[in-house]
């Protein structure tokens, strides 16, 4: 299975912009990124998922490096309830999901 | 929200007792999974079903059995619980294959195996 590399945390400030990077330099060429979050105690929810085009949606933006072996999820404005674990999976084709375990994203009053 | 409901949310057991934990769904979804979450270990597949009676191994099989005998439900089998099983249980269900769809996630099954 490709497999993704992430920071285990990362802090941000409340109502600022927050980049969580993902290295997937071993991505196939059918390989979807996607990107999930889970919020303590809960299950994960997705968050944004694409191919080779940066993807915008309500609650994030997904940019994708050119060649592909890196991506970034985008929060323009981190809220109290942005906090979670942020996990980059990438899809080989099959019905499985390799989750990692992400990044700690802790948010600043 | 999605419509999942898993069964039971919290179950203490003893070694070698059977336990089952229910997945239960009411998006008429054709993909459903079990995972396992542990402390540095992230979400674990344990079995996963693309439709009634068809269901597939995943990363962490060995010990559990699954079955699926209608859309609606996905049961998740320990024969003979181990402490080891001892675990956050997480149901998932997808309408489309995951390569462009997207899973949701049950509120998880926490097991404590004595």
């Amino acid at each position: 299975d490709a497999k993704t590399t992430q920071p285990n945390s990362m802090e941000s400030n409340e109502e600022e912009p927050v980049h969580l990077p993902c290295n997937h330099s071993t991505i196939s060429g059918t390989d979807y990124i996607h990107w999930y979050r889970q919020l303590p105690s809960q299950g994960p929810e997705y968050v944004i998922h694409g191919l080779t085009s940066n993807v915008n949606n309500r609650m994030a933006s997904l940019a994708i490096a050119e060649d592909r072996k890196s991506s970034t999820l985008i929060l323009h404005r981190a809220t109290l309830r942005d906090a979670a674990v942020y996990y980059c999976i990438l899809l080989p084709g099959a019905n499985n999901l390799f989750f990692g375990t992400g990044t700690r994203l802790t948010v600043i009053p | 929200d999605a419509g999942i409901t898993q069964s039971p949310r919290h179950k203490v057991t003893e070694t070698g007792t059977p336990v089952t934990l229910r997945c239960h769904q009411t998006e008429n979804h054709r993909y459903m999974y079990w995972y396992r979450q542990d402390p540095g270990h992230g979400l674990r597949l344990i079995h996963y079903s693309y439709g009634v009676k068809d269901t597939d191994k995943g990363e962490v099989s060995d010990g559990y059995s699954v079955s699926r005998s209608k859309t609606e439900d996905f049961l998740l089998t320990l024969e003979s619980a181990t402490s080891s099983q001892t675990s956050v249980y997480f149901c998932a269900i997808s309408g489309r294959d995951l390569t462009t769809g997207e899973l949701f996630f049950g509120e998880g099954s926490r097991l404590t195996v004595l």
